[in-house]
């Protein structure tokens, strides 16, 4: 059974850019979530989506968006690129999201912004 | 929302146990307990998760205090596979909320 997918692995942008990362959920697997990890706030939840529907938001400005297609695949968004938005952006699918089911994580999009 | 909070590391020989402990003192009563794991250069990995009860798989045993304000992570007999950064986890809400976790190290 196929793990979870990110693409790319490594990215490097300039501020004031935007970026697209993208994530394939296990088979099966309808829940997609988004978390951000760097040194200095460890990982940090950025949302989750269920059926295309966003149900769950961290702490994160607007400028952090994602969205989720009927095949359950999901990509996010940043715009207007930070310094600060360098970190490994990390993918987890579950069957629904509920709060008793593993998530597994795919090795992440390392985003370095320049 | 409080976060767990763990040791920062902590050593343990190689084959022998090992108990990685986490306070979570505000957790509430519908809010599961996960452990994961994430070697260097890869993603988490699932561990363990519990909400009341003892757990045991494969991998470790999870066990709950009985207030549910701490847990203890056990791995049996550590190998120096398990050399990893140890993350003790709310479950909550549709998502993981993550403590600063405990660097593991194992020595030969």
């Amino acid at each position: 059974k196929a793990g979870v997918t990110q693409t790319p692995r490594y990215l490097i942008k300039t501020r004031g850019q935007q970026v697209t990362l993208s994530c394939s959920p296990i088979s099966g697997h309808r829940s997609v979530s988004w978390y951000q990890q760097t040194p200095g706030q460890g990982l940090q939840f950025l949302f989750e989506y269920f059926s295309e529907t966003q149900r769950n938001k961290g702490n994160f400005p607007g400028r952090f968006s994602g969205r989720q297609f009927s095949n359950s695949r999901s990509e996010m968004n940043v715009s207007t690129l930070e310094l600060g938005d360098s970190a490994l952006y990390l993918c987890a699918s579950s069957l629904e999201g509920k709060s008793n089911q593993p998530q597994h994580f795919g090795d992440g999009t390392r985003l370095s912004i320049l | 929302d409080a976060k767990t909070t763990q040791p920062n590391s902590m050593e343990s020989n190689e084959e022998e146990p090992v108990h990685l402990p986490c306070n979570h003192s505000t957790i509430s009563g519908t809010d599961y307990i996960h452990w994961y794991r994430q070697l260097p250069s890869q993603g988490p990995e699932y561990v363990i998760h519990g909400l009341t009860s003892n757990v045991n798989n494969r991998m470790a045993s999870l066990a709950i205090a009985e207030d549910r304000k701490s847990s203890t992570l056990i791995l049996h007999r550590a190998t120096l596979r398990d050399a990893a950064v140890y993350y003790c986890i709310r479950g909550s809400n549709y998502q993981l909320i993550w403590g600063a976790g405990t660097k593991l190290i194992i020595k030969p």
